[in-house]
């Protein structure tokens, strides 16, 4: 039972560079989130989904978009990369009507240069 | 205003004594509230969750909440230097039923 996974752990992206970063769970949660963390500071809601084919925008979604075709994925996706998006990334999910414990993946260490 | 405000710190405290951190929300809707820590490099693991107004004990954590007052706090007794780390608050709101957390408070406790 891996629960939530994300990949990759670390990447350097170039400015103006696309990437992915991978989400996946196995404890068939409805509710997932993204969120970037930078140094010293808390998480910022980016996007999040509340269940198969419905994602909603959090507080900094702009530069990134999401897709929730299953319930098990949740990919996040940067176009066009800029410093500024240099933080660490975490994919999280929550069960039942979102009311409860949110498990968290690894993280994501992601560097623009 | 943000959604969910914490003080930043550092909260330095000695070993044994009690830390206590605070922790304020706006949306008055807000339902479920949680408290987590983050140690340096890692991802946040729940503490506490609590759920309705009053005091909720698990060990040496304490969380009170009071909705009236948009206000949720946590106690740490007997800190240990293990319990060295940033404390996020985390509200579950009832707009568009997100999960905010707050800027998170680091604690420092000194042996």
């Amino acid at each position: 039972n891996a629960g939530v996974t994300q990949t990759p752990k670390f990447r350097i992206l170039k400015i103006g560079q696309s990437m992915t970063l991978q989400c996946t769970q196995d404890m068939n949660h409805n509710y997932m989130y993204w969120y970037r963390q930078d140094p010293g500071m808390g998480l910022k809601l980016i996007y999040y989904s509340v269940g198969a084919g419905i994602t909603d925008k959090g507080e900094v979604p702009n530069g990134y978009n999401v897709s929730r075709s299953t319930t098990e994925d949740f990919p996040l996706r940067l176009e066009l990369a800029a410093p500024s998006q240099t933080s660490v990334y975490f994919c999280a999910t929550q069960g039942g009507s979102g009311g409860t414990e949110a498990f968290f993946g690894q993280g994501t260490r992601l560097t623009v240069v | 205003q943000k959604e969910v405000e914490q003080n930043s710190g550092p909260l330095s405290v000695p070993e044994g004594a009690i830390a206590s951190l605070n922790c304020t929300y706006s949306d008055r809707g807000s339902q479920s509230f949680f408290w987590y820590r983050q140690y340096s490099g890692k991802s946040p693991e729940l503490i506490m969750s609590i759920y309705s107004n009053g005091d909720k004990e698990d060990g040496r954590f304490t969380a009170q909440l009071n909705k009236a007052s948009q206000y949720v706090s946590l106690l740490i007794r007997d800190s240990q230097p293990s319990d060295s780390a940033t404390y996020l608050c985390a509200v579950r709101g009832a707009a568009g039923n997100k999960l905010t957390f707050g800027g998170g408070t680091r604690v420092l406790v000194k042996p």
